[in-house]
């Protein structure tokens, strides 16, 4: 079975400070993976993926991964974030060939001024 | 990206009521469409699996009966909470699959509904 670990629940930084949110997932096989961020009391957008090629990944809003496969992580990465980037942010993974998405517990990214 | 979209976005209904919710893929087919369930300060709980056409496929412990889903057609799924109780107060949101996007889904801006 799958499982996403997203190893901080809460992630304070000050604007303009490089930030990285960490994820981890478990499968026993190919995996797509997936962040999405969460503003309140809306839906989920999807920030970027990986499915297969470069391992580094670059989406929107400046943000940008990296699929590590020895260390199955992807961890999200920003060099310099905005007070609009607060909100909460979702790693999520399903199989290659599953329609269903797993999702970690989210991390919730606070830019302080 | 292909744009989904949720109706209504808030709902307030008094318990023992049903209250549907509409989820809809504006510029693409979705075959399959996903039904999710968010606590407060919580991650998504996928309820169930919605197929164009056919029944949907629901998750270990939800209630089928309860939670009734219908997916007439390849862009509109819908979400009915049969007599509703407060306990199913909560943040639901659908997703769809763009058939040939390799596997990205889309989410919906989701739905808030309150049962008093």
């Amino acid at each position: 079975a799958q499982s996403v670990t997203q190893l901080d629940s809460q992630v304070p930084v000050f604007e303009e400070a490089p930030v990285e949110l960490r994820c981890n997932y478990s499968s026993s096989v190919s995996v797509y993976l997936f962040w999405y961020v969460q503003y309140p009391n809306q839906g989920l957008q999807l920030l970027l993926k990986y499915l297969s090629g470069s391992t580094l990944v670059k989406g929107i809003n400046g943000f940008e991964a990296e699929f590590n496969k020895s260390q199955t992580s992807f961890h999200l990465r920003k060099p310099s974030v905005h007070i609009s980037d607060t909100a909460e942010y979702f790693c999520a993974v399903n199989q290659g060939g599953s329609e269903k998405l797993v999702f970690g517990k989210g991390t919730k990214l606070t830019v302080n001024p | 990206g292909a744009v989904v979209s949720q109706h209504p976005s808030w709902v307030i209904c008094k318990s023992g009521t049903s209250v549907k919710i509409e989820c809809r893929s504006l510029d693409f087919q979705a075959t399959t469409m996903f039904w999710y369930r968010q606590f407060p300060k919580q991650s998504l709980m996928l309820m169930a699996t919605s197929n164009e056409g056919s029944k949907a496929t629901y998750e270990q412990g939800v209630e089928k009966d309860k939670f009734l889903i219908n997916h007439a057609s390849l862009t509109l799924s819908t979400l009915t909470v049969t007599s509703a109780h407060p306990e199913d107060s909560s943040f639901y949101i659908c997703s769809a699959r763009e058939g040939h996007s390799g596997n990205t889904i889309y989410f919906g801006e989701g739905s808030w509904l309150t049962v008093v």
